[in-house]
């Protein structure tokens, strides 16, 4: 049972452009969502994050949205740029200070291309 | 730089044998760690969670026997893999949560072949 899925493997944007990953969860326990960003062979960089009484969180070119009635988030990076190529992963987890916090669950991973 | 340091970066060992794989957190205290796994192609997969001064608590299918857990103090996590098989050849990563902050860092991740 994929508990956090993103169902686009992959996403092609021309630089300077937007990019919106989505993603979706079925677990309502889940309260704090997180983006990261991964090389191969290299662990996850963060990147943002959102806990659930928030529906939208920004940071510089990075802004994430919650829809929580929806259970569905999304990354937008704009502008986009080629070193933004990467694969993107959200994940999500129990609440900050709860038992569970900490505890990821990820989805499958968006190969993100910006191309020049 | 990192908040989460792993080591060693990758590894090669022989059938059989056992490899141990150390995770620090830099500048915080974590009084709890968490071991995923990431076969090519895949997503990552939660192993355990390291608990500091108690026994770790491992995911349904993966094997406490096997995959030893020490969390010996509030800044180092190891994850010792016992009696190693090229199946167990894979990419190691943990992670630390920084309550302060509400952020959740990963080390750079361990390259295990088994040959």
């Amino acid at each position: 049972d994929q508990q956090v899925k993103q169902n686009s493997p992959s996403l092609s944007v021309q630089e300077g452009r937007i990019s919106i990953l989505n993603c979706d969860y079925t677990n309502s326990m889940f309260d704090y969502f997180l983006w990261y960003k991964k090389y191969p062979a290299e662990g996850p960089t963060f990147l943002i994050s959102i806990s659930s009484i928030k529906d939208k969180n920004e940071d510089g070119r990075f802004t994430v949205f919650l829809n929580k009635s929806a259970k569905h988030l999304s990354l937008h990076i704009v502008p986009s740029q080629p070193g933004d190529s990467a694969v993107y992963f959200c994940a999500a987890s129990g609440y900050a200070g709860g038992t569970s916090y900490g505890k990821l669950t990820f989805g499958q991973g968006t190969i993100l291309t910006v191309h020049p | 730089g990192a908040v989460v340091s792993q080591h060693p970066s990758w590894v090669i060992c022989k059938s059989g044998t056992s490899v141990k794989i150390e995770c620090r957190s830099l500048d915080f205290q974590a009084t709890t760690m968490f071991w995923y796994r990431q076969f090519p192609k895949q997503s990552l997969m939660l192993m355990a969670t390291s608990n500091e001064g108690s026994k770790a608590t491992y995911e349904q299918g993966v094997e406490k026997d096997k995959f030893l857990i020490n969390h010996a103090s509030l800044t180092l996590s190891t994850l010792t893999v016992t009696s190693a098989h090229p199946e167990d050849s894979s990419f190691y990563i943990c992670s630390a949560p920084q309550n302060s902050g509400n952020t959740i860092y990963f080390g750079e991740g361990s390259w295990l072949t088994v040959v």
